[in-house]
């Protein structure tokens, strides 16, 4: 079956420095990726999107690769402040008009 | 103003009640989502309507109907309450449908829901 995973761990990480966040899939072959952010008691946001002939995307201080090969997409964050931390969701499509969210990486940035 | 909308935002009922959740969207999209957070955080999707009609429908029991009056509302109406209802319920919208499009989808801020 498909199955979506992130890290349930928090990552804690000083204030600037870079966070890498990890999404691995199984099973399918998704032809777009999308990462989105969720505050506590918020929806989630969209961040950025990234669509499988493309290996990088990037968007102000975020940057997101898709290795289609490892089934893997890495979101990165450089120069992280504390207004950074939130929990992070990627969302493979699924086919079928279907997104599926992985259950996401609490991102703690310490100033 | 804002895009995505959902009442309440917080929910205290007692077991076996029949509750509603109401959304409106003001971004013109076509289809509208129904999504449950547990305790765990995952995001699972209910229910999508695309122009007031139901496109998918994910195992979710039959005490749990959703009805779209419009194609800019989806209510999410739920019957005999039970405990393992308790979750975040989020509405949520995008311009056709998600995932294969690329399309990307606005949530509300979500309805807190306590079934005690």
């Amino acid at each position: 079956s498909q199955k979506i995973e992130q890290n349930s761990e928090a990552l804690n990480i000083q204030e600037g420095k870079t966070a890498t966040l990890t999404c691995n899939y199984t099973n399918y072959s998704p032809a777009y990726l999308q990462w989105y952010r969720q505050d506590p008691g918020r929806g989630p946001v969209f961040l950025l999107l990234i669509r499988e002939n493309e290996k990088e995307k990037r968007k102000e201080r975020l940057k997101v690769t898709f290795d289609t090969t490892l089934k893997q997409s890495l979101f990165h964050i450089t120069a992280s402040q504390p207004a950074d931390s939130a929990t992070y969701l990627c969302a493979p499509d699924t086919g079928g008009n279907m997104l599926t969210f992985g259950g996401g990486t609490r991102l703690m940035v310490k100033p | 103003d804002t895009a995505v909308s959902q009442t309440p935002k917080y929910l205290v009922t007692q077991m076996g009640n029949d509750k509603s959740i109401k959304c409106e969207q003001n971004l013109g999209h076509d289809t509208m989502y129904w999504y449950k957070q547990d305790s765990k955080k995952f995001l699972k999707i209910m229910f999508s309507y695309n122009n007031k009609e139901l496109i998918i429908n994910e195992t979710v029991p039959n005490r749990f109907s959703p009805k779209s009056p419009d194609k800019a509302h989806l209510n999410l109406h739920i019957n005999s309450l039970e405990l393992g209802d308790s979750a975040v319920y989020f509405c949520a919208s995008s311009q056709g449908g998600q995932g294969a499009s690329g399309n990307t989808i606005y949530f509300g801020e979500g309805s807190w829901l306590t079934v005690v």
